[in-house]
């Protein structure tokens, strides 16, 4: 069982909508992220919180909208979303850090945009 | 910027057999990491390592790290059906830097 919670699992949205993904981790981790992964690719790094502030944004469009409301939560906002942004949202946390920790990864949320 | 291969994107085994997948760094690497990600569920950590040379074993699974950093492989020997999925390897260039995902290997074990 993994212990970083997402929710929702599944999650259909039209173009027009605003929805949120969240992810919760009681790990005591400080770093936080957000993954997009299409099928039969690896996940492609989105969003990295650090000490609950932003210290990465990879060239994400502005239609999704990540907050960290504290160092246990992360949320995602969608609006606007596309077609072509239906993949499975991965969040994951680490204890410190980018690299040399162990990522943890939530169960993701699949999202169908259409 | 730093670009991580990994071989072979697919492999079909018979219950029984061997398998491996390669992952090659474009740099040198801080440290790789493997995951495993079944069909339809998310990527779980199986391993990190750091050193140069270092193997480690984990049951049925062989992973090593190369000796100019820049290379992994992981070995299962006598596959079962609940290896099937995914195997990604990550590596990072530096410490601290963000992790770069091999395009992974989709393993698939024949009963």
């Amino acid at each position: 069982d993994t212990e970083v919670t997402q929710t929702p699992k599944h999650l259909v949205m039209g173009m027009t909508n605003k929805k949120s993904l969240k992810c919760e981790q009681h790990m005591g981790h400080r770093a936080m992220y957000w993954y997009k992964q299409k099928a039969k690719k690896p996940p492609e790094l989105m969003f990295v919180y650090s000490y609950e502030k932003l210290s990465i944004n990879e060239s994400v469009p502005s239609r999704f909208s990540p907050e960290c409301p504290n160092s246990s939560l992360l949320n995602l906002h969608l609006h606007a979303l596309q077609p072509e942004d239906s993949a499975l949202y991965l969040c994951a946390s680490s204890q410190l850090g980018l690299s040399g920790n162990t990522i943890y990864f939530g169960e993701g949320s699949w999202l169908t945009v259409v | 910027g730093q670009q991580v291969m990994q071989i072979p994107q697919y492999q079909h085994v018979q219950e029984g057999e061997d398998f491996t997948t390669y992952c090659n760094s474009s740099t040198t690497l801080s440290n790789i990491q493997w995951y495993k990600q079944r069909p339809g569920g998310h990527p779980v950590f199986l391993i990190q390592l750091v050193k140069s040379g270092e193997v480690k074993k984990q049951k049925r699974l062989t992973f090593q790290f190369g000796e100019a950093k820049k290379n992994s492989s992981l070995h299962i020997t006598a596959t079962q059906t609940t290896d099937v999925g995914t195997y990604f390897c990550a590596g990072a260039q530096t410490s601290g830097s963000r992790l770069t995902f091999g395009e992974g290997t989709q393993l698939t074990v024949n009963p």
